[in-house]
């Protein structure tokens, strides 16, 4: 079943702007991933989060994790063209060590 | 380079056909999934794999078949009583050094007219 769950929204924005997209999950998780899909390729792991951590960066990338409130946010900064993509978050739940994806964020940077 | 990889890109076949679906990874690990995408929706997974010689049905696993002979190769097979395959396919591996991030191949996107 699927844990991660995107607002389904796909996201329009300038380059040089930035971007953020959410992600709810149902369950108590181990840790929450986020992944990026360029148009017609595989996904590419971006950063990973544990239940323990609050906030967590990687380069231009910034992700918060709640899990009071079993959220998650992607905040890409100064995003690009080439950060054109769907971006999609995956927990593992406890328990287990099955990965389940939300539905995806499209977002599309205008040059 | 090390990576995973899925052959053919594209694939077209005639219902009622059986299909197999590559995934070759020379990554050395030991962790294999197949992943079904339609459009609009997220993965969803069909079989995977934490060791040779043993695999483990997912949330979608009727009408696809695989193996696991050796540690490099996870084929699967689309067969005829899968009733709506067609759809983007994914193959991904994890290792034992980072077992929660997994590593994809390029896809395979199957047609069944």
């Amino acid at each position: 079943s699927q844990q991660g769950e995107e607002d389904p929204q796909a996201l329009s924005i300038q380059e040089g702007e930035n971007a953020t997209m959410n992600c709810s999950y149902k369950t108590s998780i181990n840790n929450l991933q986020w992944y990026r899909q360029n148009s017609g390729r595989g996904l590419v792991h971006l950063i990973l989060i544990r239940s323990n951590e609050r906030e967590k960066h990687s380069g231009r990338l910034r992700v918060t994790l709640d899990t009071s409130k079993k959220s998650s946010s992607l905040l890409i900064t100064a995003s690009r063209a080439a950060d054109t993509a769907s971006y999609f978050c995956a927990t593992i739940p406890y328990g287990n060590n099955r990965l389940a994806f939300g539905k995806g964020n499209q977002v599309v940077v205008i040059p | 380079d090390g990576g995973i990889t899925q052959s053919p890109k594209y694939l077209f076949r005639k219902e009622g056909q059986n299909v197999t679906l590559s995934c070759e990874q020379n990554l050395n690990h030991d962790a294999m999934y197949w992943y079904r995408q339609d459009p609009g929706q997220g993965l969803r997974l069909i079989y995977y794999s934490q060791i040779v010689n043993d695999f483990q049905k997912g949330d979608i696993a009727e009408g696809y078949s695989v193996s696991r002979e050796k540690k490099e190769s996870f084929p699967l097979t689309v067969t005829s009583a899968q009733k709506n395959p067609t759809a983007f396919y994914l193959c991904a591996s994890t290792g034992t050094g980072s077992p929660y991030e997994q590593y994809f191949g390029p896809g395979t996107r199957l047609t069944v007219t």
